[in-house]
């Protein structure tokens, strides 16, 4: 059961360079979000996405840019890297049936 | 805005005690979720519970119950006979239905309790 599957799960950049974390579920689920986590705090809404085609910003979206072009699919990009983005990012996703969100493994991020 | 609130950051208990963990929430909406999460070391988030805002009873999952007390906005997370399994750092986070119509959406997350189980 692959699940929600993000890659890579470490970077490193160098500021100003751009990247893209990859997102992919195999549940066929509507909804996927991208959230980050910093140190001492809980996770931070960046994007989300009700389906296909269809974005929107969450608390902190700033510096990140997303789309979604499948259902399965839903990368979070990096324009200009700066190190306030170094965190851990994590992907989730969930259909309108679910009381459960369905976290990735995580993307350890470092930018220097 | 909404806001979730744990006040306790650590916590050491023996193990196979009781263990409450507190979370506080403020929403004027009428329609939302309640989430409880643990993170262990590793670094995933593993989902233990959910209660929504309409349940009559309070939500139970194995060793977990969720202690909902609407009026207070109360939502505590009760662990019984505690394993040193359970060491991790445990998130509490809310949902407003309303705005975010999947479970993955608009999560509001708390700042987390670390819970150590002590043998």
């Amino acid at each position: 059961n692959a699940g929600v599957t993000q890659t890579p799960k470490f970077q490193v950049l160098k500021t100003g360079q751009s990247m893209t974390l990859q997102c992919a579920q195999d549940m066929n689920h509507e909804y996927m979000s991208w959230y980050r986590q910093d140190p001492g705090m809980g996770l931070r809404l960046i994007h989300y996405s009700v389906g296909a085609g269809i974005t929107d910003q969450g608390e902190v979206p700033n510096g990140y840019n997303v789309s979604r072009s499948t259902t399965e699919d839903f990368p979070l990009r990096l324009l200009s890297a700066a190190p306030s983005q170094t965190s851990v990012y994590f992907c989730a996703s969930s259909d309108y049936l679910n009381t459960e969100a369905f976290f990735g493994q995580g993307t350890r991020l470092t930018v220097v | 805005a909404q806001k979730i609130t744990q006040t306790q950051p650590g916590m050491f208990v023996q193990e196979k005690e009781a263990v409450t963990l507190d979370c506080t929430y403020d929403t004027s909406d009428p329609s939302y979720g309640l989430f409880w999460y643990k993170q262990p070391s590793s670094g995933e988030m593993i989902f233990l519970i959910y209660q929504g805002s309409y349940d009559q009873q309070n939500a139970t999952e194995g060793r977990y119950s969720l202690n909902f007390q609407k009026a207070r906005k109360s939502a505590n997370l009760v662990i019984s006979a505690s394993q040193l399994g359970d060491s991790a750092m445990y998130f509490c986070a809310m949902r407003d239905i309303a705005k975010y119509s999947g479970g993955a959406d608009g999560l509001t997350f708390g700042k987390g309790t670390h819970l150590i189980i002590q043998p």
